[in-house]
């Protein structure tokens, strides 16, 4: 049983450029949820797809945006990129209205780094 | 979401227990406590969750006080391989879950 993955591992992309990042679920959610985690810092909550809609968002500009596929697969665009940018980008996933209390299972992440 | 406060770092002896607290004092009822860690440049790990009542798993034990405003995590033999990032988390059923700074455990051989 496959757990989350992430594509691709590492990114370099400079200031300007646009970039997309993508998140298979572990096998049976049905949610996906992206973080940012800057050096030193803890994951900071960018939004939550389900059903293919935006369900619950952070407090991060509109450069940052979202897809989810009836696959339950994710991407994350960000436009525009910034030096401030640079962060692992995390995916979660998880089973929202299930029986059991929901857990997020996280990817390995991707590294971005903007020049 | 209720607001955690966390040490910023603790060491622990190898093969001993440790335990990591969490202070949570607006906490509601509604609102559930997990935790999770992260070893070094991975995405973070659950490792337990709980309401109101203590917890056990094969990885840790959850104890939550009887007013729910603070909570500790046990490991009970620490190991080289517990050193991680640990992070308290208070939240409410389909909410967004809010990772602060976390506690830094070091784990000493």
């Amino acid at each position: 049983d496959a757990g989350v993955t992430q594509s691709p591992t590492h990114l370099i992309k400079t200031r300007g450029q646009q970039v997309t990042l993508r998140c298979s679920p572990k096998s049976g959610h049905d949610t996906v949820s992206w973080y940012q985690q800057a050096l030193g810092q803890g994951p900071q909550f960018i939004f939550q797809y389900y059903e293919e809609e935006e369900r619950q968002r952070g407090n991060f500009p509109d450069r940052f945006s979202g897809h989810q596929f009836p696959n339950y697969s994710s991407e994350l665009n960000v436009n525009a990129l910034l030096l401030g940018d640079s962060a692992l980008y995390l995916c979660a996933s998880s089973r929202l209205g299930g029986a059991e209390v929901e857990k997020l299972f996280f990817g390995s992440g991707t590294q971005l780094s903007v020049l | 979401d209720a607001k955690t406060t966390q040490p910023p770092s603790m060491d622990c002896a190898e093969g001993r227990a440790a335990n990591l607290p969490c202070n949570h004092s607006t906490i509601s009822g509604n609102e559930y406590v997990y935790w999770y860690r992260q070893i070094h440049s991975q995405g973070p790990q659950y490792i337990i969750h709980g309401l109101k009542n203590n917890e056990t798993n094969e990885m840790a034990s959850l104890i939550i006080t009887e007013d729910r405003k603070s909570s500790t995590l046990i490991l009970p033999h620490a190991t080289l391989r517990d050193t991680a990032v640990y992070y308290c988390i208070v939240t409410r059923a389909g909410n967004q879950f809010y990772f602060g700074t976390g506690t830094s455990l070091t784990v000493i051989p």
